[in-house]
């Protein structure tokens, strides 16, 4: 079946700018995750849905970033007034049942953001 | 909160040695310990799992033991082959936590 895409798979913006990423995770999966990955590191978390709620979203870094899950599919990172320290691949993962309690986590090809 | 340390950085083996990847943590509430392999440009994927309440899993050519008391856990590849070359990511996880604590990565290269 069909995995977790995300888009665009490129982003370049210039600083200041606002962009959205977008997330379609495995279909029926309720949890879904963002990480940022930055060159040469793991990912790190952003943000958790259990449905459309934001259950956890402890790792988002400051205001600028926001992530929405409307309908409990489909979620969109937003990112205000982008900044060159944003640049990085953030990638999207969705679980069938949430929660870390060793439940396998999908991820996506990710969506490399490079502001300028 | 937890903190997942992996070495080495970077590993080069030849076709068929054998490849270990370590990891240690933090946190004595994780209790799920995934594996994943990521390969350029594409998202990571998980190769093996183990959970707290076994000390090693073996899926074929691949293996992972945990030591619980050390906080420390290991992947093993054995008769490795260049299509194993990619970046070896561990994780530890919460039975009660939302998120998967990633290591740094190991960049593995097998050398034919």
């Amino acid at each position: 079946g069909a995995g977790v895409s995300q888009t665009p798979s490129n982003k370049v913006t210039e600083k200041g700018k606002y962009v959205e990423l977008r997330c379609d995770p495995i279909s029926g999966h309720t949890a879904l995750y963002w990480y940022r990955q930055s060159l040469g590191q793991g990912p790190e978390f952003l943000i958790y849905f259990q449905g459309t709620g934001a259950a956890d979203d402890s790792g988002l870094p400051n205001d600028r970033f926001f992530a929405v899950r409307p309908e409990g599919s489909v979620s969109t990172l937003k990112i205000q007034r982008t900044e060159r320290g944003d640049s990085a691949v953030y990638l999207c993962a969705s679980s069938s049942r949430g929660g870390g309690a060793g439940n396998e986590q999908f991820f996506g090809p990710g969506t490399r953001l490079t502001v300028l | 909160g937890e903190n997942v340390e992996q070495h080495p950085s970077t590993l080069s083996v030849q076709e068929g040695d054998s490849a270990v990847i370590k990891c240690t943590y933090s946190d004595s509430a994780s209790n799920y310990f995934p594996w994943y392999k990521q390969e350029l440009g594409k998202g990571p994927q998980l190769i093996i799992d183990i959970r707290s309440n076994v000390g090693e899993k073996k899926d074929q050519r691949i293996a992972v033991t945990l030591n619980k008391t050390a906080k420390h856990f290991s992947l093993h590849i054995t008769e490795t082959q260049p299509e194993d070359s990619a970046v070896y990511f561990c994780a530890a996880s919460p039975f009660t936590g939302n998120q998967f604590y990633f290591g740094t990565g190991t960049s593995l290269t097998v050398i034919p």
